[in-house]
């Protein structure tokens, strides 16, 4: 599985509620990077983070939140901010000497 | 901006024949190019990449060619299978090593 784990791997959401989707790695990878995927379309950032402690906004941050204080984890919060936030949430690690990311399982969040 | 067009949107082929998805990109200081292939419902897998200084790339029966010239690169499978039915994105990046994704090509494989 790459060593990237999600959770939970579905998730339902009340409107005006936050919810948070959780993102670890032991692959002692430096870059984290949050993507959202709506049906039938290819994978927007949300978020990334190149090293603990540090993140940026990345396409499609409003409505999103997350933290880096571990190098392990990067959790994302959804607020209710987000107006459409019904998609698949992808999380992906890199170490910084290569370019490939690998992909934790996803997260499908649902609005009720 | 960064932006990356991605054709056909889809794509169907019989069983052994070979199957062409081209991009292009906009970022001219773009260096990374990987290909991802995604089944229903799972996520993305690295099967082919290649860096700018290289034209091309092959592995077994994928191939991608890169022109920065003209900023296309494309993928190429060739004795497809059924089991190569799935989406399959472009995508490029720089040095900060975030990826601006094609929309995807749905490729069917008919047996």
């Amino acid at each position: 599985d790459g060593g990237i784990t999600q959770s939970p791997k579905y998730l339902f959401r009340k409107e005006g509620q936050n919810v948070t989707l959780s993102c670890e790695q032991n692959l002692n990878h430096d870059a984290m990077y949050w993507y959202r995927q709506d049906p039938g379309q290819g994978l927007r950032l949300i978020y990334y983070s190149q090293i603990v402690n540090d993140f940026q906004k990345g396409d499609i941050a409003e409505g999103y939140s997350v933290s880096r204080e571990k190098k392990e984890s990067f959790p994302l919060t959804v607020t209710s901010a987000q107006k459409n936030p019904t998609a698949f949430y992808l999380c992906a690690s890199r170490a910084s000497s290569y370019n490939e990311q690998f992909f934790g399982p996803g997260t499908r969040l649902t609005v009720l | 901006g960064e932006n990356v067009e991605q054709h056909p949107s889809t794509l169907s082929v019989q069983e052994g024949d070979s199957a062409v998805i081209k991009c292009t990109y906009s970022d001219s200081a773009s260096n990374y190019f990987p290909w991802y292939k995604q089944e229903l419902g799972k996520r993305p897998q690295l099967i082919i990449d290649i860096r700018s200084n290289v034209g091309e790339k092959k592995d077994q029966r994928i191939a991608v060619t890169l022109n920065k010239t003209a900023k296309h690169f494309s993928l190429h499978i060739t004795e497809t299978q059924p089991e190569d039915s799935a989406v399959y994105f472009c995508c490029y990046s720089g040095n900060t090593g975030k990826l601006i994704f094609g929309q995807g090509t749905t490729l069917q494989v008919k047996p």
